[in-house]
């Protein structure tokens, strides 16, 4: 069965309205971070986390929040959202020691 | 920081042919870890190959790769390329509790 699974699989939003996008993991990783893949810029790390209740910026962290309530779930939150995120975005888990990264099947955001 | 390179954007072969796809990193840690992964179309990235240990040959599904301290490189080759191996290939570079680098990706496309 996945061991990470992310939720809706697909969305369309409007531009200035809020898209939250769910990740779940039962690796019992860590670990935990969001992507986004654009084509032509490959896998871009917008936030990630070591640990529940605390978030760090990845490399493009503009225009997106992330929440890690427990080890098993973790957030991305566009809070008011525009056309130039639209993208497909994939969550992962690694293990402390391990990093290798096990990914979820993506969403497919497109805003509108 | 950390950084990884992958020089071919787009690398197409005949089948049959071998297959040399490159990865060079930077880093001031010495002991890096080192990852391709593989994305077929739609799908999300998987785990190919991974290392730490210098000089010393991985291999996975027809693939391999040595990580190469002295040169900075992680290149991965496969003897005789197949139809199926036309995909995504990311190589990918993580030190302890760093955040994990991924190169901008080949996409290797495989001809009859």
């Amino acid at each position: 069965e996945a061991a990470v699974t992310q939720s809706p699989r697909s969305k369309v939003a409007v531009t200035g309205g809020k898209v939250t996008l769910s990740c779940h993991q039962t690796n019992n990783h860590d670990y935990m971070y969001w992507y986004r893949q654009d084509t032509g810029h490959g896998l871009r790390l917008i936030h990630y986390s070591y640990v529940a209740d605390s978030t760090e910026k990845g490399d493009i962290p503009d225009g997106y929040k992330a929440s890690r309530p427990s080890q098993e779930n973790f957030s991305l939150i566009l809070e008011l959202a525009s056309l130039s995120q639209t993208a497909v975005y994939f969550c992962a888990s690694s293990d402390v020691g391990d990093y290798e990264q096990y990914f979820g099947p993506g969403t497919r955001l497109t805003v509108l | 920081g950390d950084s990884v390179t992958q020089t071919e954007g787009l690398v197409t072969l005949t089948e049959g042919l071998p297959v040399m796809l490159n990865c060079t990193y930077q880093t001031i840690y010495s002991n890096p870890f080192l990852f391709w992964y593989v994305q077929h179309l739609n799908e999300s990235p998987r785990l190919l190959l991974k290392s730490f240990t210098d000089n010393k040959r991985t291999e996975h599904q027809g693939f391999h790769a040595t990580l190469h301290k002295s040169s900075s490189s992680f290149h991965l080759q496969k003897s005789s390329a197949q139809l199926s191996d036309s995909a995504l290939y990311y190589c990918a570079l993580t030190n302890n509790n760093n955040a994990p680098r991924f190169g901008a990706g080949t996409k290797l496309s495989v001809k009859p």
